[in-house]
């Protein structure tokens, strides 16, 4: 079983909808991160979280909300979709100082 | 400026050639990691090195600190390699946790 998972995998939803992003995690890690990632543009950190009560911005942070329910989990809202918020989403965990680990990406088209 | 950047962006090689993707990062860095994105999306941790060198099967890693530089080798490169490779920085100003992206470099490896 995979170590990281998204929830959904796709969606198409359309203008003004709110979506929410799931990610669960089985490694144990304090640390989990969400990205988008746009074609010619390097992923970029939308928030993070270091363990359950510590939630921060990340630089494209605008138009999204977090939840961390718990360890595992870290989910990603959109409260109201809108079209140049199509994109790949990425959640990934990290144990510190080391490597991260990525979910399966969540390809996201608002209409 | 992007404070991460890789060369080439695209790189077309027969089976069995040598492959070297370059980095460039313009601040100071606690660690390089060394990504590779498949085709289908999901994104894979190769290295993680903030001096020298690392080898993994046909894969090499090395860094220069002083020149802000390092190097993704491949030999005997395959077509599974096929992917998009990603270089990302860990900044001390974000606490070492926080990673910044470089575009990346897609690899197409030719039977």
């Amino acid at each position: 079983d995979a170590d990281v998972t998204q929830t959904p995998r796709n969606r198409i939803t359309k203008t003004g909808k709110r979506i929410m992003l799931e990610c669960s995690q089985t490694k144990g890690h304090d640390r989990m991160y969400w990205y988008r990632q746009d074609p010619g543009l390097g992923l970029r950190l939308i928030y993070y979280s270091f363990d359950v009560k510590d939630i921060n911005k990340g630089e494209i942070s605008d138009g999204y909300s977090v939840s961390r329910q718990a360890q595992a989990k870290f989910s990603l809202s959109l409260e109201s979709a809108i079209p140049n918020q199509t994109a790949l989403y990425f959640c990934a965990t990290s144990g510190g100082l080391a490597e991260q680990f990525f979910g399966p990406g969540t390809r996201l088209t608002v209409l | 400026k992007n404070e991460v950047e890789q060369s080439p962006q695209n790189l077309t090689a027969q089976e069995g050639e040598f492959i070297t993707i370059n980095c460039s990062y313009s601040v100071g860095i606690s660690a390089l990691h060394w990504l590779q994105q498949h085709p289908g999306g999901g994104i894979v941790s190769l290295f993680m090195l903030s001096s020298g060198k690392k080898k993994h099967g046909r894969l090499i890693a090395t860094i220069n600190i002083q020149e802000k530089h390092s190097s993704l080798h491949i030999t005997a490169s395959h077509p599974r390699d096929s992917a998009v490779y990603i270089c990302a920085v860990s900044l001390p100003r974000f606490g070492n946790e926080k990673l910044t992206f470089g575009t990346g470099t897609r690899l197409t490896i030719i039977p």
